[in-house]
């Protein structure tokens, strides 16, 4: 079974500033897709970034980056020049290449910005 | 206009009722998913089709049936509700494998059962 796990329930950043959020994950998969998505108050599920597991090389967007390492089973998810607007809950999750890919969601982080 | 919408948006019922929650997208996806999402515990998959013919339970699927109408077209249903069916539902929907796979979300519906 895939399990995700997300053990800082909690973070805040001074705005402009960087912060990381951790995951990790476990598989007995060798192919999968790795995901962290936003939910802002509004409650809708955003689509932040992700990343192909065969890659190694570390998927990019904007101000988001995530460090990506296989072998250890970590997925964690970097906020460079955090904003206002990037306050919600982020959630990481992980889906099969296999079967019925759904998608296995960590318990989320909260992350505050503070002015 | 959205992709996926969702309706209603929120419900507030009682133990025992029958309640359907509708799930349209016009992203032309085959497949379509529900999944809950309660305090603490993230989203879980309750149901998931991958086309109008094929349906499959998920980690969470007791007390809950689904309908896929049609490929747009994939409604939630708690036959009886209960308290602890209260809580954030979500549809979404994907393409195929690979590059096509990501998922995208309705709005969700808050579901409130007395």
């Amino acid at each position: 079974a895939q399990t995700v796990t997300q053990s800082q329930p909690e973070m805040s950043v001074q705005e402009a500033e960087t912060v990381t959020l951790s995951c990790t994950y476990d598989t007995s998969e060798s192919d999968y897709y790795l995901f962290w998505y936003k939910q802002p108050p509004s409650r809708q599920m955003i689509l932040v970034i992700r990343q192909e597991a065969y890659k190694q090389q570390n998927a990019t967007e904007n101000r988001f980056s995530v460090n990506f390492q296989k072998a250890a089973k970590s997925f964690s998810l970097k906020i460079s020049d955090s904003q206002l607007g990037d306050a919600a809950m982020y959630f990481c999750a992980q889906q099969s290449n296999f079967g019925n890919e759904k998608l296995t969601f960590g318990t989320g982080t909260r992350l505050t910005i503070i002015p | 206009d959205a992709d996926v919408t969702q309706t209603p948006r929120n419900r507030i019922t009682k133990t025992g009722k029958r309640i359907m929650l509708e799930c349209s997208q016009t992203k032309g996806h085959d497949r379509m998913y529900w999944y809950r999402q309660d305090p603490g515990l993230g989203l879980r998959l309750i149901y998931y089709s991958f086309d109008v013919k094929d349906i499959n339970k998920g980690e969470i699927s007791d007390g809950y049936s689904v309908s896929r109408q049609a490929q747009a077209k994939f409604s939630l249903s708690l036959e009886s509700a209960i308290p602890n069916q209260t809580a954030l539902y979500f549809c979404a929907t994907s393409g195929t494998s690979g590059a096509d796979n990501e998922q995208f979300f309705g709005p969700g519906t808050r579901l409130t059962v007395l």
